[in-house]
């Protein structure tokens, strides 16, 4: 089955900086890359995810690149800011009917203001 | 709209003893998961049902954890009996169609002990 690894596990940024999460995943028939954010005791919710139809995709301070030569897709947060603070997981599935998504570990990512 | 729904959010039990969880979907969100969430670890799905149906139940531990969605709306998911590496959070999400962003409930808290 699909193996999604996630590094490093703990990130620590300066309030302002650039924060990059790495993920790999084992299934070359995966097609779909989500990430999820969970803030301490809630529950996770979507920030971005991507497909394998293209390479990167941004929404405002978040962008996501997929390498599936390498089977390795990243989260880049621009500006960091205090409430990024969260543990931020990735996950990966083939997108088909029967599919399922399986998560990382996560990483825990603090912004020092 | 309204979130995914979950009941109760906290339950404390005894192990040996059985407990069950309740989901109620977003309206017209055709599949519905189960995860569990041990803390420090990503979420793990359990079960995944399209409509009433049971489209991934490979990581459900099938001697002790049942899960049912009777009519392709609301689900509950049981334990009997528990032990105490049951201890975690228990997730339901939906999603419109497989492959989409998941939404997830609150969650429910347990603690065997």
């Amino acid at each position: 089955g699909e193996n999604v690894e996630q590094h490093p596990s703990t990130l620590s940024v300066q309030e302002g900086d650039s924060a990059v999460i790495k993920c790999t995943y084992s299934d070359s028939a995966s097609n779909y890359f989500p990430w999820y954010k969970q803030e301490l005791g809630k529950r996770p919710q979507l920030i971005i995810d991507i497909r394998s139809n293209v390479g990167e995709k941004k929404d405002q301070r978040i962008a996501v690149t997929l390498n599936k030569t390498a089977k390795h897709f990243s989260l880049h947060i621009t500006e960091t800011q205090p409430e990024d603070s969260a543990v931020y997981f990735c996950a990966a599935s083939r997108g088909g009917a029967n599919s399922k998504l399986t998560f990382g570990k996560g990483i825990t990512l603090s912004v020092r203001p | 709209e309204a979130g995914v729904a979950q009941s109760p959010r906290y339950k404390i039990i005894e192990k040996r003893q059985s407990v069950a969880f309740w989901c109620n979907p977003i309206s017209g969100h055709a599949t519905l998961y189960w995860y569990q969430q041990i803390l420090g670890q990503g979420p793990k799905l359990l079960i995944q049902f399209q409509n009433n149906g049971v489209v991934d139940d490979s990581q459900l531990p099938k001697d002790r954890f049942s899960a049912e969605r009777l009519k392709g709306v609301d689900s509950t998911l049981k334990i009997q009996p528990a032990k105490l590496e049951d201890s975690a959070v228990y997730l339901c999400a939906s999603s419109p169609v497989v492959a989409a962003e998941q939404y997830f409930g609150p969650g429910t808290r347990l603690t065997v002990t």
